[in-house]
């Protein structure tokens, strides 16, 4: 079985310009997270996701990044323009069922802004 | 709110010596409670879980105990490896909403 696929696996910008990651997720598995690891902490959970409908963007700021989730398999996450302190590794995770906290990891985006 | 507390790391340890990493946790009714481990240059990963209280989860020589009395569940291992080096995260599920909340993480140094 496929694991969570990421990319790209590392990006360095500049900041105020743009960047895109993108996660497919484990065939069949409904729920799909976004999560921003900064060294030396925990994951930060950025959205969820339950098929292609939003269940929790609370902690997305939402002023520079969005997320969607076409068709209720892939998704995208954007973040424009970026900040200094977006500096961190994406994580992407999916889950079968929402309730069970058994996640599925990709092995994260790392960004780096200049 | 729901919280989690993690022993800081690193933790660095002789091959063969015995594990404990110390976590404990503040939470509304009783949450599920993980290990998640990250080794060098992968994704995260589910090491254990325990639904609930006294249930022992265990998995590749690692166990951990879910303590209602003491909100504990501390990850323990007989006799690390090098291979054991990872980042070890302890984590809990909110009932309320199904999301986890994640401790800091224990860097775990295993030296031959």
């Amino acid at each position: 079985e496929a694991g969570v696929a990421q990319s790209p696996r590392y990006k360095i910008i500049e900041k105020r310009q743009s960047v895109a990651f993108w996660c497919n997720p484990i065939s069949g598995h409904a729920t799909l997270y976004w999560y921003q690891q900064i060294l030396g902490q925990g994951p930060k959970l950025l959205i969820q996701f339950q098929n292609n409908g939003v269940v929790d963007d609370s902690q997305l700021p939402k002023d520079r990044f969005s997320a969607e989730r076409l068709k209720g398999v892939d998704s995208t996450l954007k973040i424009q323009p970026a900040k200094l302190e977006d500096s961190a590794v994406y994580l992407c995770a999916s889950s079968p069922q929402r309730d069970t906290g058994e996640l599925f990891f990709g092995e994260g985006s790392r960004l780096t802004v200049l | 709110g729901d919280s989690v507390t993690q022993m800081e790391g690193p933790v660095t340890l002789s091959e063969e010596a015995f594990l404990t990493i110390n976590c404990t946790y503040t939470a509304t009714g009783y949450p599920s409670l993980f290990w998640y481990v990250q080794y060098p240059g992968e994704g995260l990963q589910l090491l254990l879980k325990a639904t609930k209280a006294d249930d022992k989860g265990s998995n590749k020589g690692f166990e951990a105990t879910y303590r209602k009395e003491t909100t504990s569940f501390h990850l323990e291992k007989g006799s690390v490896q090098v291979s054991d080096s990872a980042v070890y995260f302890c984590a809990l599920i909110k009932r309320s909403n199904y999301q986890l909340i994640w401790g800091a993480g224990t860097k775990l140094i295993i030296k031959p």
